[in-house]
């Protein structure tokens, strides 16, 4: 099984600075079946990110993501006020799919 | 618009059965897609649960193999799961979710139903 270890566990920053979040990878993501995802409180998952840095549908372009191998980043430019959330990596390369412990950004 | 909704019990009694229903709309679940139930526990990591397709292969979890049956009824254009033997452990908010195509990330979840056991 992968397991993805995310950093840091918290991200303290005010709107407009630039976010930087990580995802380790136990063993190699095949093919970079990377994904990102922003989860606000009583809210399910929302895909931002996938084949590592590809952004799904709707999903404004100060979201961006890059890595391969076994680390992978996600680079939100300038915080908008709606970015303060968790965000969670997760591998779908390989079975059992699995997910990063997340990573929440909150406002400094 | 793809759709989906979770709907079961929301408190099961230890050692019973937990069985959730997805029901899907705005979609055909016999699309090129898997259909996942993924979990999470109070404070804790996301966990995939299993995936099933519309010819009803399904793929699971190993952690949670021996005691998880995922299912599908095309006719109500929905899915379901069983999770056996439950703990304490098994209290989570219970998703389901859609995969983009045969293997891809989840690109549409279910708003998540709380599932609590205890007796």
């Amino acid at each position: 099984e992968s397991v993805l270890t995310q950093s840091p566990g918290t991200l303290s920053l005010s709107p407009g600075e630039r976010a930087t979040l990580s995802c380790r990878a136990s063993q190699s993501v095949s093919s970079s079946f990377l994904a990102w995802y922003q989860q606000k409180p009583g809210q399910a998952p929302r895909l931002l990110i996938y084949g590592a840095s590809s952004r799904a549908t709707g999903i404004p372009d100060r979201f961006s993501g890059s890595g391969s191998g076994t680390d992978f980043t996600l680079t939100i430019s300038r915080l908008e006020p709606e970015d303060f959330a968790v965000y969670y990596c997760q591998q779908y390369g390989s079975s059992p799919r699995t997910f990063g412990q997340g990573t929440k950004v909150e406002i400094k | 618009q793809v759709q989906l909704q979770e709907s079961g019990p929301g408190l099961v009694k230890p050692s019973g059965t937990l069985s959730l229903t997805c029901a899907v709309s705005g979609g055909s679940i016999s699309s090129s897609n898997w259909w996942s139930w993924v979990r999470q526990p109070p404070g804790k990591r996301l966990e995939w649960i299993g995936e099933i397709y519309n010819s009803g292969s399904t793929n699971y979890n190993p952690s949670l193999r021996s005691r998880v049956t995922i299912s599908v009824d095309k006719s109500k254009n929905q899915f379901s799961l069983k999770l056996s033997s439950v703990t304490a452990a098994d209290t989570a908010v219970y998703y389901c979710a859609r995969v983009l195509g045969l293997l891809g990330p989840f690109d549409y979840w279910g708003q998540g139903t709380l599932v609590t056991v205890s007796s």
